[in-house]
Formats: C-alpha cells, structure tokens, sequence
C-alpha cells in the first residue's frame, strides 16, 4: 500500500536562510507525489508535484523539491525562508487509479526573524 | 477557471443532531470529488470519494455518508453526530482526464459537536 511519512512534526529555521522540510514514500511502481501548504483555519494549497522527467522540481512560492528514487524521498526545499512561509505543510502521494491521495501527517515550519 | 466552494464555514452541533455540508465545484465537468476530514490541525483521513453522480466509495467505516446528486455537489451528511466527529473537513476535486492531477480544496467546514 502507498504511504508517505513525515519525520519531523515541526521545523524552525531563521528567516533568511534556506529550509528543507523531510518527506519520504513508498509506492509499488511509479510514485507521483506531491506538496501542499495549509495556513490556519484554511483549506490546502498545491505547491508542487513530481510526476515524471527532472528530479527538482519547482513550484509556487519559490519552493522546490527533489526526488530521491534510491532514498525513496521527496524533500521540499527553498533557498532563503520567509516569515510568511510559516505554516503547515503536507507531502501527499497519488493512490490508486481515481486520483485520491495519502497524505502525511504533517510539518509545521516555523521561521523566526 | 475552476472554484470550490464548501459552506458553512464553521458550524457548532449538539450530540445526536444532524448534519449536512456541502461542496460545490464550479469552471469543470465531470470532476473527482472528495471528502477528507482533519483532526486536531494535523493529518488528513479520506472519508469519501466519487467518480461520477450516485458513485461513493467510502474509505473508513464512520457515522458519516456522502451524496452526490449532481455532476459538480458533494454533500457529507450524518443523521446523529458523535462528539468524535468533531474535526475540520475539507472537500477537494480533481481533473478526470489529469489523473497524475493534483487535488484542489475548498476552504474547509469545521464542525464542533458538544
């Protein structure tokens, strides 16, 4: 069965320097995985996927990730964190042929000035 | 371009009374649709899904169901809520065609039952 695990329950970087948030997978086959942000009491927003092609991956709001196939991971990273940019954070993976997907349980990433 | 709209925002229920939220889809057709639920601000379960009007597949057993009476409505409803089904849930919808697609939720309905 698919599933994704999130190592860390909360991340502290300074603002300013870069921040790298754990994921990693498993899947039978080929994985499409994916990221997502939540800020409180909203719903979540797509921040990138992995599908197939280029092992980084760039997305919204300056963030990427980089796929690992012999470490089956998918971190998310970006090079210089911003305040705003604390809020929880989410690594998904698709299950299935209907579109569903397994979400892990979570990273709250909190950058301090 | 595509919206998703779920309402109410935010509702509180006694024990033992009913519920119905709803989720509307609008700028697609023919669109998956989802029913995920989050407890204490972290992971996210999936409750409910459906390909198509009239197809749910429920993925947790629960005191909850879903419907789907029109192509671009979802609706989670329940004929008792349990103080356990207090939670944040979020309906979410994705492309048929882009099944390599990622999901796109609604702003979420949090539901405290007292």
């Amino acid at each position: 069965a698919q599933s994704v695990a999130q190592p860390e329950d909360q991340v502290n970087v300074a603002e300013g320097n870069p921040l790298t948030v754990k994921c990693t997978y498993s899947v039978s086959g080929n994985p499409y995985l994916f990221w997502y942000v939540q800020y409180p009491n909203r719903g979540l927003q797509f921040l990138l996927k992995y599908i197939t092609g280029d092992n980084l991956v760039k997305g919204s709001y300056g963030f990427e990730a980089e796929f690992n196939k012999s470490q089956t991971s998918f971190h998310l990273k970006k090079p210089s964190a911003l305040v705003s940019d604390s809020a929880l954070y989410f690594c998904a993976v698709k299950a299935g042929n209907t579109g569903k997907l397994i979400f892990g349980q979570g990273t709250t990433l909190q950058v301090k000035p | 371009s595509q919206t998703i709209h779920q309402w109410p925002a935010t509702l509180v229920q006694p024990v033992g009374s009913p519920l119905s939220l709803e989720c509307t889809v609008e700028g697609t057709s023919n669109p998956n649709l989802y029913w995920y639920r989050q407890a204490a601000g972290r992971g996210l379960q999936l409750l409910f899904y459906s390909v198509g009007i009239g197809q749910i597949s429920s993925e947790v057993p629960q005191n909850l169901s879903a419907s789907r009476p029109q192509d671009r409505q979802f609706i989670l409803s329940s004929k008792k809520l349990l103080l356990s089904d207090s939670g944040f849930y979020l309906c979410a919808w994705s492309g048929l065609a882009a099944n390599t697609g990622e999901l796109f939720f609604g702003e979420g309905s949090r539901l405290t039952v007292l």
